[in-house]
């Protein structure tokens, strides 16, 4: 079946621009996460979906950062006025919603602020 | 608050040696631990997980790791590596209790294999 979906894969924009990133789960799966991976870094956690709500917004950095999620199923990760430093790849991971419940990883975007 | 440490940044190991790579949590009550491998250029993948039962959970690719409560540790093993082992190996925890609780990754130890 499909996996988790990313796109766009790569996003290149200038510094101050907003730009949107979404993630398509796998069918079914209730909980969302955003993470955020510096290059070759560790995983940093954005925010976390249960259905359309949002739990835990506690990693998003600053209030450029924004994140919805629609009809329990798509979602979009929004930066706005972006910087150098939010350059990274944005990985979406979901997974059907028991809390032993494995995580399934989108291929992620990689986004470059010039 | 739940937390996950992976102390070493990197692990060298000569393949055909036994591999260990280090993880340390703290969570209120008992946790559930997952092991996740990126390779270069793929996507994270999962490993292994312990929930609950025999501490020593075995996983994918030949890994197991062991659950060790009373030094809060679960440390992935593997008796031989192999040079393809060579990837990052994430680390994660989520604590039981409510709804809400999130998972949360260590910083990651890029594990490198030598012939």
């Amino acid at each position: 079946g499909a996996g988790v979906s990313q796109s766009p894969s790569n996003k290149v924009t200038e510094k101050g621009k907003d730009v949107e990133l979404r993630c398509d789960p796998i069918s079914g799966h209730t909980a969302l996460y955003w993470y955020r991976q510096s290059l070759g870094q560790g995983l940093e956690f954005l925010i976390y979906f249960q259905g359309n709500s949002a739990p835990d917004k506690s990693g998003l950095p600053s209030d450029r950062f924004s994140a919805e999620r629609t009809g329990g199923s798509v979602s979009t990760l929004t930066i706005q006025r972006t910087q150098q430093e939010d350059s990274a790849v944005y990985l979406c991971a979901s997974n059907p919603g028991d809390r032993t419940d494995t995580q399934y990883f989108g291929p992620g975007t990689r986004l470059t602020v010039l | 608050a739940q937390s996950v440490a992976q102390p070493e940044d990197q692990v060298n190991v000569a393949e055909g040696n036994p591999l260990t790579v280090k993880c340390t949590y703290s969570v209120s009550g008992n946790p559930y631990l997952f092991w996740y491998v990126q390779y270069p250029n793929r996507g994270l993948q999962f490993l292994l997980k312990y929930i609950t039962g025999d501490n020593l959970v075995k996983g994918s690719y030949g890994f197991e790791a062991e659950f060790n409560k009373s030094q809060t540790s679960f440390h992935l093993k593997k008796p031989s590596a192999l040079v393809s082992d060579s990837a990052l190996y994430f680390c994660a925890v989520r604590g039981p209790y409510s709804s809400a609780s999130k998972i949360i990754f260590g910083s990651g130890t890029r594990l490198s294999i030598r012939p």
